[in-house]
C-alpha cells in the first residue's frame, strides 16, 4: 500500500531559526507528485512547495525548501528564518503520476515562538 | 484565494438532519475531491469525481452521497446527522490526472448540535 508517514506529531521552533519537517512515503511508482500544505489556524490549506519525482534539483520557494532523497522516499521541508506566521499543521502528501489518489500524511503541527 | 468556492461557510444543524454542501472548483478543472478534517485531525479523503464520474471512495458513510453535475460543481449531501459529522469538509480541485497539486477552498464548518 501506498503510504506517507509524518513521524513528528508536534514541534516548535524560535523565531528566525531553521527547522525541518520530516516526511517518508512508500510506492513502488518511479512517477510521482509531492507536495507539502500548511494549514494555519485559519484552516485553510494552502500549497507551500511541490516536488516531481522525475527531477533531481530541490524544490525551493523563499524561505521554503525541500530535501528528495528518492532512493530513500524521504521529501522533508525545510523552513528558515522562521516567522511567527508560519505556525501551522504540515500536511505532505503524493500522488502517483497517472492516478486520481492523493495521499496525505496526518500531519506535523509547527508553533514558531517569538 | 485558490480558486474554489465552498458553500456555505458554516452551518450548524440538530441530529437527524440533512444538510447539503456545495464546491465550484477553479475554473476547467475536472476533479472534485471532498475530505472530511475532524478537529484537530488529519485530511480523511471520502470521494472522488472527474467530469461528472465517480472515480474513487475513500472512507465515506452510507449517509453521506455526493455528485458532480454537468458545469462541474459538486455537492456533497450528508444526511441523517450525527454529532460525529460535525467537521471541516473541504472540496479541491486539479486540473488533470494525476498531475500538479489539489486546490482547496476554504472548508465548510459543520456544526451538529
Amino acid at each position: 500500500a501506498q503510504t506517507v508517514t509524518q513521524s513528528q506529531p508536534e514541534m516548535s521552533v524560535q523565531e528566525a531559526e531553521t527547522v525541518t519537517l520530516s516526511c517518508t512515503y512508500d510506492t513502488s511508482e518511479s512517477n510521482y507528485y509531492l507536495f507539502w500544505y500548511k494549514q494555519p489556524p485559519s484552516r485553510q490549506m494552502i500549497l507551500v512547495i511541490r516536488q516531481e519525482a522525475y527531477k533531481q534539483q530541490n524544490a525551493t520557494e523563499n524561505r521554503f525548501s525541500v530535501n528528495f532523497q528518492k532512493a530513500a522516499k524521504s521529501f522533508s521541508l525545510k523552513i528558515s528564518d522562521s516567522q511567527l506566521g508560519d505556525t501551522a499543521m504540515y500536511f505532505c502528501a503524493f500522488i502517483p503520476g497517472g492516478t486520481y489518489k492523493y495521499i496525505f500524511g496526518t500531519g506535523t503541527r509547527l508553533k514558531v515562538l517569538a | 484565494d485558490s480558486g474554489v468556492t465552498q458553500t456555505p461557510k458554516h452551518l450548524i444543524t440538530a441530529t437527524g438532519q440533512r444538510v447539503t454542501l456545495r464546491c465550484s472548483p477553479r475554473s476547467g478543472d475536472l476533479s472534485v475531491y471532498w475530505y472530511q478534517q475532524s478537529l484537530d485531525q488529519g485530511l480523511q479523503f471520502l470521494i472522488h469525481y472527474y467530469n461528472g464520474e465517480e472515480r474513487a471512495k475513500g472512507n465515506i458513510l452510507e449517509r453521506f452521497s455526493a455528485q458532480q453535475f454537468p458545469d462541474l460543481h459538486s455537492e456533497l449531501n450528508l444526511s441523517s446527522l450525527e454529532l460525529g459529522d460535525s467537521a471541516l469538509y473541504f472540496c479541491a480541485s486539479s486540473a488533470r490526472q494525476g498531475i500538479g497539486e489539489l486546490f482547496f477552498g476554504e472548508g465548510s464548518r459543520l456544526t451538529v448540535l
